[in-house]
């Protein structure tokens, strides 16, 4: 079975910290995202990645960015933390055209 | 603009009440229309993927059937097990999915 890791269930950082979401996928799949989901809000695309070192913006990308060095790793970034960015975010793997395989998520609270 | 819309937002069922969820979408070029399962403080589970209208996929007490604008996704005899958000996602770019913001389906006993 495809395994996508998140590297923290759970975080509390401040408010202009530098946070880093790590995920890694056991799959070899190519593509690689970072979703959020807020309550009423549901899921939304933050970054995608189709290749290493390749990049993409997702519907809402302000505030984050992302890194992609290796196949199976793909980091999320958020610069200096804000109250409005605490969320549950999800990290997800496929193969083109594929159905996304995700983690078990990192609920991140930004105080 | 792209969009996917479930109904309704929270379904109660009592054990064995039948229903459906719906799933429109407006995507130009779908390629591919899938629905999830999640359970609270976990991430989306995959169930089904349809491509063409008039499909048909089955799993357990779930179906899901696909026409041109809008999806289903039928429960029959539901159990409490079944209790979970489910989330319809469609595909037109081969890329990212573009999620609706769920059904919060509770099955009492």
């Amino acid at each position: 079975d495809v395994k996508v890791t998140q590297s923290s269930r759970y975080l509390v950082k401040r408010t202009g910290e530098k946070v880093f979401l790590e995920c890694v996928q056991d799959m070899d799949h190519e593509n690689m995202f970072w979703y959020r989901q807020d309550p009423g809000l549901g899921l939304r695309l933050i970054y995608f990645s189709y290749d290493v070192k390749m990049k993409e913006k997702g519907d809402i990308p302000e505030g984050y960015s992302v890194s992609r060095e290796k196949k199976e790793r793909f980091s999320l970034i958020l610069e200096s933390a804000s109250t409005n960015q605490t969320s549950m975010y999800l990290c997800a793997s496929s193969e083109r055209d594929e159905k996304l395989f995700f983690g078990s998520g990192t609920q991140l609270s930004v105080l | 603009e792209d969009q996917v819309t479930q109904s309704p937002e929270a379904l109660r069922l009592q054990e064995g009440e039948s229903s459906s969820l719906n799933c429109s979408y407006t995507v130009s070029g779908l390629r591919g229309l899938f629905w999830y399962r999640q359970d609270p403080g976990k991430g989306p589970e995959f169930l089904f993927t349809l491509y063409s209208a008039g499909e048909e996929k089955e799993k357990e007490r779930l179906k899901a059937t696909l026409t041109k604008k809008e999806s289903f996704l039928h429960i029959t005899a539901p159990k409490p097990e079944d209790s979970a958000t489910y989330l319809c996602a469609a595909s037109n770019s081969g890329y990212a999915l573009n999620f609706g913001k769920g059904t919060s389906l509770l099955v009492t006993p």
